[in-house]
């Protein structure tokens, strides 16, 4: 059965303490690999699409990387700004239009 | 352009009431879906349309229906609302079967 656990549920960081947070996965064939932001009362806001092992993407202070189990964000330097919930999503090569999301990090950075 | 749009922000309504909810984008997008949030339990896929005129059933779609009549608008129906459906739902598009999907603003059910 295709899953997405992220860890940890939430996550208290002072301004410029960088850190990462997880998203393991298990999936018969991985499509893509899908991390977005989300501000309360927000829908979801694309960040980054991942699609094989080894491929990092960036922006500003967030870098994304994938593993064949489990993708990483890390954070660099955060802000305030940068508190949100992140979630993880993946889309299998079994599951056309399906993709399987994380419950989130809520992500709170301390000034 | 708004990307995607959602009615209305907010609704309560009673047990045994019906609505619609509405989505519309402007991304030109084949694919759009209807998701349900929970505490805890991350978004959950009610309906989904791959293009104009056609529907499927995603992993919760019990007491749903959903309409694709043109390629910009899908809504989503509940027929006589309980308050196991209370939530907030999302609707999203992706450009085809697989990419990432562009969310709306969301609109919080309450069902008392």
């Amino acid at each position: 059965e295709d899953q997405v656990t992220q860890s940890p549920e939430a996550l208290r960081l002072q301004e410029g303490e960088s850190s990462s947070l997880n998203c393991s996965y298990t999936v018969s064939g991985l499509r893509g690999l899908f991390w977005y932001r989300q501000d309360p009362g927000k829908g979801p806001e694309f960040l980054f699409t991942l699609y094989s092992a080894g491929e990092e993407k960036e922006k500003e202070r967030l870098k994304a990387t994938l593993t064949k189990k489990e993708s990483f964000l890390h954070i660099t330097a955060p802000k305030p700004e940068d508190s949100a919930t992140y979630l993880c999503a993946v889309q299998s090569t079994s599951g056309t239009y399906k993709y399987i999301f994380g419950t989130g990090t809520r992500l709170k950075v301390l000034a | 352009n708004a990307g995607v749009t959602q009615t209305p922000k907010f609704q309560v309504l009673k047990t045994g009431q019906s609505m619609t909810l509405q989505c519309a984008q402007d991304m030109n997008h084949n694919s759009m879906y209807w998701y349900r949030q929970d505490p805890g339990m991350g978004l959950r896929l009610i309906y989904y349309s791959a293009s104009e005129g056609t529907t499927d059933k995603g992993e919760v779609p019990n007491g749903y229906n959903v309409s694709r009549l043109n390629k910009r608008e899908f809504s989503l129906r509940l027929e006589s609302a309980a308050p196991s459906q209370t939530s907030v739902y999302f609707c999203a598009n992706a450009d085809g079967s697989w990419g990432e999907q562009y969310f709306g603003p969301g609109t919080r059910l309450t069902v008392t």
